[in-house]
């Protein structure tokens, strides 16, 4: 079966400080991944999405980036962190194209949330 | 990408049957309707997922009517556990891209016993 991680799972940082929020995906391969971020009250923000190692799209543009290094790891950073930066943040997969989940040759509009990192910039 | 709007809140009682109504008057051709459900600190989940007409499965009931400008999420006798953020979303079929879910504020659904 299929399993996502995330860690950490709670992070204070200071403003200023690096960030690296790291995810991996079990039981599948080439999944597409994102991450999202949800400040508190809100709804969620897709940040990044990844089509495959190395391929990144950024859907805002601010001071995070993210990465993916290998087929089933996406990594989110930040070089300076604001107080902006606060939030719930969730990493998903989904299926690839034309690729099949339980059997079953679908469209990827149904996305496998992580447990989310809760960042609190200080 | 079409817009949707949804309730921001709605409350029922346990046992009650709620229907969610949420509108979508840009829907595309191609899209289609997904609805998620998220609980406190946790990421969404899916619940399911419609093109027109209706759609059940073990969860909900999804009724889209003919102009698909407004579908409606039906849950059948609520429970204390279905307190929750109901996300309604369009989403567009990029014909093998990726598929790029807007999630709006959705609508906090609260139970009372």
């Amino acid at each position: 079966s299929q399993t996502i991680h995330q860690w950490p799972a709670t992070l204070v940082q200071p403003v200023g400080s690096p960030l690296s929020l790291e995810c991996t995906v079990e039981g599948t391969s080439n999944p597409n991944l994102y991450w999202y971020r949800q400040a508190a009250g809100r709804g969620l923000q897709l940040l990044f999405y990844s089509v495959g190692i190395g391929q990144i799209s950024s859907e805002v543009p601010q001071n995070l980036s993210a990465s993916r290094p290998q087929d089933r790891q996406f990594i989110l950073s930040s070089k300076k962190l604001l107080l902006s930066d606060s939030g719930f943040y969730l990493c998903a997969w989904s299926t690839g194209t034309g690729q099949t989940h339980k059997g079953l040759l679908r469209d990827s509009y149904e996305q496998y949330f992580g447990p989310g990192t809760r960042l609190t910039v200080t | 990408l079409a817009k949707t709007t949804q309730p921001i809140s709605m409350d029922s009682y346990e046992g009650q049957e709620v229907n969610i109504t949420c509108s979508h008057n840009n829907i595309a051709t191609n899209d289609y309707i997904t609805w998620y459900q998220q609980f406190p600190s946790q990421g969404p989940r899916f619940i399911i997922q419609g093109y027109k007409t209706k759609v059940t499965n073990e969860v909900a009931s999804l009724f889209i009517p003919a102009d698909r400008k407004s579908s409606t999420l039906s849950l059948p006798r609520v429970s204390l556990s279905d307190t929750a953020v109901y996300y309604c979303l369009v989403a567009p079929n990029y014909g093998g891209a990726t598929n790029k879910l807007i999630f709006g504020t959705g609508t906090l659904l609260a139970v009372q016993p």
